[in-house]
């Protein structure tokens, strides 16, 4: 099956340094990557969508000049998160849609392992 | 008013029972609705698609009321290997998560 991948898996950083995760798409290419992030024991919570190409679009609330997106190429798509408080300690997953074929009508999205963000 | 509610349970059950938990969501709009399994402090993985005429996979029995806006899903003779958080999972323009019904299964 198709396969997202992240790095890092897990970063420890001081308040107020800027921390980049990547997302990967590793068989397909996926036009459209979705950034989620999810405190304990609360649901995944979409912040923006990220298109290839052109700008990210912000779910309401998320500050876009906090979490800046980048998503330069089919397969890669980048989370900046930018001057980072103990408050942005979370979960972040990316997830990419791959879009239906002929075999599989339907898009599908696959979801990336996950970074584990502390900020101390 | 959240767009998906579930029930967090948890839900503690012997190997080999029979468990069953709803999620209900807000947003008639829908299109498509998914079960997702989400093991601890990693990411979620479809379990199952949901369909109006419902479905089975295995031991797992989704069934999807769209009048009620409520969907279900039923695990058969539990494993041990069945103890996770199961997020029910609407799709309009973008997936909507609950947060999830914790199934634990004990030996």
């Amino acid at each position: 099956g198709a396969v997202v991948s992240q790095h890092p898996s897990r970063v420890i950083c001081k308040s107020g340094t800027s921390v980049k995760i990547e997302c990967r798409s590793l068989d397909f290419q996926a036009t459209t990557m979705f950034w989620y992030r999810q405190f304990p024991k609360q649901s995944l919570m979409l912040m923006a969508t990220s298109n290839e190409g052109s700008k990210a679009t912000y779910e309401q609330g998320v500050e876009k000049d906090k979490f800046l997106i980048n998503h330069a190429s089919l397969t890669l798509s980048t989370l900046t998160v930018t001057s980072a408080h103990p408050e942005d300690s979370s979960f972040y997953i990316c997830s990419a849609r791959a879009l239906g074929t002929e075999n599989k009508p339907t898009d599908t999205q696959y979801f990336g392992p996950g970074t584990r963000l502390t900020v101390l | 008013r959240k767009e998906v509610e579930q029930d967090p349970g948890p839900f503690n059950v012997p190997e080999g029972a029979t468990v069953a938990f709803n999620c209900t969501y807000s947003n008639s709009a829908s299109q498509s609705f998914f079960w997702y399994r989400q093991d601890c402090r990693k990411e979620p993985k479809l379990l199952m698609s949901v369909y109006s005429s419902g479905n089975e996979d295995g031991r797992f029995t989704a069934q999807l009321n769209r009048a009620s806006q409520y969907i279900s899903l039923l695990i058969r003779d539990s494993k041990l290997s069945d103890s996770a958080t199961y997020l029910c999972v609407t799709n309009d323009y973008k997936l909507s998560f609950g947060a999830g019904t914790t199934v634990t299964v004990r030996a």
